[in-house]
């Protein structure tokens, strides 16, 4: 069966420091990989999206940056973080057939 | 511009009677949607989805209606039970690797 992890689980950085989130998938080739961020209050917006190795998507402009080192592993990054940043980070994979995504357990960022 | 919208940020229900969660979207170019199921600090976990051609999914205590016409999609849970207490988002799809817009999400309490 597939699973994905996240982590670390929770992280409180201050402002301008830098940021690596990292997630993986196993049971699963060639997966489509998403990164998510859930704002208090607010929906799950769309941050970036992969399709295959080193193939990154950005839906929104911001300080943040994805990238796809291997197959099944995603990571978030920022050089700098501000304090908008904070915030429900979710990871999600699927296989592009059936539109149904997973996701993993998230990380709560606190930027401080 | 908010292309899913939950409009009824919280509902509650009593136990045992029926939960209906509404959702409207504008875009005309959606062919799939789904609802998600998130508990606090977790990420979402995918419930149901309806295909574009379907008016109807049903799955369990789970029913999926859509109204193409009025761009309107609706979760019905009968009987409701303690344990669905959560936040449910609506998301849906155009297709494709870039992902699903999701609407804000409705806090579902029941109530015993």
């Amino acid at each position: 069966s597939q699973t994905i992890h996240q982590w670390p689980a929770t992280l409180v950085q201050p402002v301008g420091s830098p940021l690596s989130l990292e997630c993986t998938v196993e049971g699963t080739s060639n997966p489509n990989l998403y990164w998510y961020r859930q704002a208090a209050g607010r929906g799950l917006q769309l941050l970036f999206y992969s399709v295959g190795i080193g193939q990154i998507s950005s839906e929104v402009p911001q300080n943040l940056s994805a990238s796809r080192p291997q197959d099944r592993q995603f990571i978030l990054s920022s050089k700098k973080l501000l304090l908008s940043d904070s915030g429900f980070y979710l990871c999600a994979w699927d296989v592009g057939t059936y539109y149904e995504q997973y996701f993993g357990p998230g990380t709560r960022l606190t930027v401080t | 511009d908010q292309q899913v919208k939950q409009n009824s940020p919280s509902l509650s229900v009593q136990e045992g009677r029926i939960s209906i969660l509404n959702c409207d979207y504008t875009n005309s170019m959606f062919d799939y949607f789904l609802w998600y199921k998130k508990y606090p600090a977790e990420g979402p976990t995918f419930l149901i989805s309806i295909s574009s051609i379907k008016d109807k999914n049903e799955d369990g205590r789970f029913t999926v209606f859509l109204n193409k016409s009025a761009k309107h999609l609706s979760l019905h849970i009968v009987p409701s039970q303690p344990g669905d207490s959560a936040v449910y988002f609506c998301a849906a799809s155009g297709g494709g690797a870039d992902g699903l817009t999701f609407g804000k999400g409705t806090h579902l309490i029941i109530q015993p």
